[in-house]
């Protein structure tokens, strides 16, 4: 059965670092890309960002760019997403996805974390 | 600009067809995939591919795609089909990734 696995909740202070995880199973981890998707409070899906840990290959939304890292330890199957220095604005739940689709024109996201909540606030 | 616009609501009444639509200029040149989110749950897709169902998702969930429309039809409406629904596409080169507002379905 395939699996996303998120680290859990967390609650952090303006300015401070954060790393989150996202462990995935039942497949071949290093075969698939695997997205990450934010959604603020009461709003939508915003793609942030996209990594394949076979050669670790990220791609950044333009708006998330400089914003966020993105990384993988392929050797224990998870992708990570972390903040320098969070701000009040980064509070929002934090999904990641499988990436699904032969070809470029089918791109999708297939299976989902269960989200990590992150709060920023002083 | 690559964007994809949805209604902010559709309401139904338990039994009827539901019809929620995702429009823009690149819906004409890639597939559109629709997701289910219910309240404080992870996204679930739906459709794939304009038209595909995955599998595990009840019949009475289709797609269909015209134009630059695509439309996710929801027939004979359930009270468990009460959530979020929103549309996603990407670029050609799989560089940029959009998800549309989303859409609010109410059973009434």
């Amino acid at each position: 059965e395939v699996q996303l696995v998120q680290s859990g909740a967390e609650v952090k202070k303006p300015g401070e670092s954060l790393k989150i995880s996202c462990q995935g199973s039942g497949y071949n981890f290093t075969k698939y890309w695997v997205g990450w998707v934010r959604q603020m409070p009461g709003k939508g899906l915003e793609w942030m960002g996209i990594l394949y840990s076979g050669d670790s290959e990220t791609i950044y939304s333009p708006s998330f760019q400089g914003q966020v890292t993105i990384s993988a330890d392929k050797s224990i199957s998870t992708a990570y997403l972390q903040w320098s220095s969070l701000k009040a604005s980064d509070t929002a739940m934090y999904y990641c996805a499988r990436r699904r689709g032969s070809t470029t024109l089918q791109y999708y996201f297939d299976y989902w974390g269960q989200g990590t909540l992150v709060t920023v606030s002083s | 600009s690559y964007e994809l616009t949805q209604p902010p609501s559709v309401s139904v009444s338990p039994g009827q067809t539901a019809r929620i639509t995702c429009s823009g200029d690149a819906v004409s040149k890639q597939y559109v995939h629709w997701y289910q989110q219910k309240p404080g749950q992870a996204p679930v897709v739906v459709i794939y591919k304009d038209t595909e169902r995955p599998s595990g998702i009840p019949e009475r969930f289709s797609g269909s795609s015209s134009g630059t429309t695509v439309t996710l039809t929801i027939s004979g409406v359930q009270a468990e089909d009460e959530a979020d629904y929103f549309c996603q596409s990407a670029d050609n080169i799989g560089t940029l990734y959009v998800f549309g507002s989303g859409t609010k379905v109410s059973v009434l």
